[in-house]
């Protein structure tokens, strides 16, 4: 079974906060992505990888960046939390996800 | 940008009913995939059509697509306590080059099947 994986399935920040949400796949797939959900609002890109130290803004890129050094892993770096990105995080290789990590920020 | 709009924005069936959900969307595809959502937990990949097909079956689920209206459906038949679900139509963009399996998702429709 392909495999998704992120570190943490709930999180709770502070406003001010740098957050790392990780994300790991075993497919060694060259694209992953990460996507945030909110009610009513559905799934939105923000940030998606091509290759390794490859990186390309989505939808919603603000407040956010990214690292791939390594193909496996995919980080989602919030440089400074705050409230208005309290969401559920997704992280995905083409037709798989994670489980997803909701984030709080208080 | 969501491009996708699911219709209708929850659904209410008892067990043994057909549920049949659609989707509309703006740009032009590559292919357009179905995916099922468990009660705040990741999406799980159901079907994928490409632009090119027009109907795919797989077990109980029938999706058809119709690339002059932008749109697709998704039919789930003789419906099960089990499918209660949110389900999210997604379009992947037809890109000259590639579009890297990005994916631009529509609101969702909310499933309850009652026993």
């Amino acid at each position: 079974d392909v495999k998704v994986t992120q570190s943490s399935r709930y999180l709770v920040k502070r406003t001010g906060e740098k957050v790392f949400l990780e994300c790991v796949q075993d497919m060694d797939h060259e694209n992953m992505f990460w996507y945030r959900q909110d009610p009513g609002l559905g799934l939105r890109l923000i940030y998606f990888s091509y290759d390794v130290k490859m990186k390309e803004k989505g939808d919603i890129p603000e407040g956010y960046s990214v690292s791939r050094e390594k193909k496996e892993r995919f980080s989602l770096i919030l440089e400074s939390a705050s409230t208005n990105q309290t969401s559920m995080y997704l992280c995905a290789i083409p037709g798989t996800f994670g489980s997803g990590t909701r984030l709080t920020v208080v | 940008s969501q491009q996708g709009e699911e219709d209708p924005q929850a659904l209410s069936i008892q067990e043994g009913e057909n549920a049949t959900m659609n989707c509309s969307y703006k740009t032009s595809i590559n292919n357009l995939q179905w995916y099922r959502q468990n009660s705040g937990r990741g999406l799980v990949h159901l079907i994928l059509i490409r632009s090119n097909e027009r109907e795919k079956h797989s077990g109980r689920l029938r999706v058809t697509l119709d690339t002059s209206k932008k749109s697709s459906s998704l039919l789930i038949t003789a419906s099960r306590a089990a499918d209660t679900a949110s389900y999210f139509c997604a379009t992947v963009p037809f890109a000259g080059g590639t579009s890297y399996g990005k994916l631009t998702f529509g609101q969702g429709t909310i499933l309850t099947v009652h026993p």
